[in-house]
This record gives structure tokens, sequence and C-alpha cells, in this order.
């Protein structure tokens, strides 16, 4: 199970991090995806810390012990979304999703 | 361009079937393991179902295992998902998605399709 917060709100030119918590989740890779309403899924991060082409260098994820964060900066308009990290569960042969943060950009 | 478009989505009575399509183009579809996932109204993300690039491995979720079947075409460019016995909670946005190329030996989803809605009432 990941664990994440439902939402989190910052200013626009600040830095929103987002988090997905598991037991020792730093010897998984953690995957990251945006959501705009009305649209599908975009990769902004992969395996832990990689960005694919087009995404801004200001998408960039790290992961650490317990807790893989999602971390954009000089936040813009644009990048309100709902974010989704991702693991695969090697003993179940199983992907598994958080249930998504709601970045709010005040 | 590299293109992902689902079709076959539409109203079924529980119990019933349906039969979804991926049909994608601008990237080599025989050499890429492909994902369903699928999106229930206001939630968030499930994964269904996982099938690698020559059909030799398959992976569902238990939520649809026994009752669902992907399966491929390499020679149509095309990913198929078989819905047998449908359940209200089968309702949802369903996406095809390509695994990552970036770092092939990894499960993650690099480009998605935009969807097709299954209704089951």
């Amino acid at each position: 199970v990941l664990t994440r917060p439902p939402s989190v709100s910052v200013a626009p030119g600040q830095t929103a991090r987002i988090t997905c918590g598991a037991n020792n989740i730093a010897s998984e890779t953690v995957h990251w995806y945006q959501q705009k309403p009305g649209q599908a899924p975009i990769l902004v991060v992969y395996v832990n810390s990689g960005r694919p082409s087009g995404i801004p260098e200001r998408f960039s994820g790290s992961n650490s012990g317990n807790t893989a964060t999602l971390t954009i900066s000089r936040v813009e308009a644009g990048d309100e979304a709902d974010y989704y990290c991702q693991v695969w569960d090697s003993s179940t042969n199983h992907v598994v999703f958080g249930g998504g943060t709601k970045l709010t950009v005040l | 361009e590299v293109q992902l478009v689902e079709s076959g989505g539409g109203l079924v009575q529980p119990g019933g079937s349906l039969r979804l399509s991926c049909a994608v183009s601008g990237f080599t579809f025989s050499s890429s393991s492909m994902f369903w996932v699928r999106q229930a109204p206001g939630k968030g993300l499930e994964w269904v179902s996982y099938i690698s690039s020559s059909s030799s491995v398959i992976y569902y979720a238990d939520s649809v295992k026994g009752r669902f079947t992907i399966s491929r075409d390499n020679a149509k460019n095309s990913l198929f998902l078989q819905m047998n016995s449908v359940r209200d909670e089968d309702t949802a946005l369903y996406y095809c998605a390509r695994q990552g190329i970036q770092n092939p030996t990894r499960y993650y989803m690099d480009v998605w399709g935009k969807g097709t809605t299954v209704t089951v009432s």
C-alpha cells in the first residue's frame, strides 16, 4: 500500500513536494504521473529520478528510506493536477498506484 | 508521432461481455510490452493487466483475474482486452499504455491513450 497526502497546496513560484510512502520504498523503483482534469495521465518521472523527454527540469524525483518524493520547483498554474506514484510489486507481479495527490496552485 | 487509440467501450449489462481494442502507431509495437489501466469515475488509477511483447508473460489484477483476457496482434499493431462477466465495479475509463522504453527492465508506462469508457448497467 502506497500512502500519500490527498492534497497539497502551494503558491505560484514556490516549491511543491508530493510524497509517496511505504515501508522501505527506497528498495523499489518509483514512477510518477501527472493527470489534469479530463486528460490521460502523462509520465513525469521514471525510475525514481529520471525525467522523460519534454518534461520540464522543474520536475524532479527522489527516493529514500520510507518516502519517495516528487518535487516541483517554481510551481506554475499549469501544474495544477492529480499526481500518482507507482511501483511494481515483484512479490505479486502487480502494478501498484498510489491513491493520487491533488496539487492546488493558490 | 506515437499514438495509442482505444475503442470498443460502451454500455454493457452486468454479466455481459465487451472487447476493447487499442490501435498503436509511431513505434515498433512488436517490441513493446503493454498495459491496460482503468479509472472509475472520480477515482484514482487502477492497473488491470500487462502483456509482454511476445505475449509470453501476462499478469492480471486480482479484481479481474479469471474474467478479463489480455491479448495482442503484433501484425496488426493492436492490443485487446476481452472483458467477460462484467460487474458494476468495472465501470471506468480504460486506458492502454506502453511500457516505458527509457528503462525497459522496469514496469511503468511512458505513453498513454486517451481511453475508452465502459459503463456496466
